[in-house]
């Protein structure tokens, strides 16, 4: 599986769009981009993932580079309730009989007032 | 309402006693999984089970042990063998959606602590 690399934390102000970027620079053409996000001694939730195309739900959009080695998890408005660890994962589109997913340590976004 | 629970939240243990951590989900899913994460770091995968009577070990599966008699059922057991068992324990449960892939969807985590 391709390694993901994110800063460790970043702020954002309440309100403002959060920009989290995730570099995969080994990524590979079967591989899809997926984010997580883990609130405080809770389970990660499932936010987005894509494969080349931007992709856009209710709770964020995904921009993923031409050359597929970097992305930007994007959360529009910003509120207090967003502050949590996103995990930026790599993970093959046919995962076989192990199907995991390979936690990095993520971006501690924390949103200010 | 569907998802995955997991009891109890908080559980304490003294050292060398065996624990097992319960998870139960009611999704239909088929594959199963338990991870481990310790303070300030990433999940790290223990055990897996893609279907029923059938489970393989994941990344740290040393000093512990599953079962997986039953599709809505994956117990864990943490055994005295295992040499550090303090930690937040997670399971989750998977699907092969056609909208969001083989999206995992995770249990609220039961705190282990052993003194």
């Amino acid at each position: 599986d391709a390694k993901t690399t994110q800063p460790p934390s970043m702020d954002c102000a309440e309100g403002r769009a959060a920009n989290l970027p995730c570099n995969h620079s080994t990524i590979s053409g079967n591989e899809y981009v997926y984010w997580y996000r883990q609130i405080h001694s809770q389970g990660p939730q499932y936010i987005i993932h894509g494969l080349k195309n931007n992709e856009t739900n209710e709770m964020a959009s995904l921009i993923i580079t031409e050359d597929r080695k970097s992305s930007t998890l994007i959360l529009p408005h910003a509120t207090l309730r967003d502050t949590a660890v996103y995990y930026c994962i790599v993970r093959p589109i046919y995962g076989g009989a192990t199907n995991k997913l390979i936690f990095g340590t993520g971006t501690l976004l924390a949103v200010q007032p | 309402d569907g998802g995955i629970t997991q009891s109890p939240k908080y559980l304490f243990r003294k050292e060398g006693q065996n624990v097992t951590l319960s998870c139960e989900q009611n999704l239909n899913h088929d594959a199963m999984y338990w991870y481990r994460q310790d303070p300030g770091q990433g999940l790290r995968l223990i055990y897996y089970s893609q279907i029923v009577n059938d489970f393989q070990k994941g990344d740290i599966a040393e000093g512990y042990s599953v079962s997986r008699e039953k599709k809505e059922s994956f117990p864990l057991t943490v055994t005295s063998a295992q040499k550090n068992p303090t930690a937040f324990y997670l399971c989750a449960s998977s699907i092969n959606r056609r909208d969001r892939g083989y999206e995992q969807y995770f249990g609220p985590g039961t705190r282990l602590t052993v003194t």
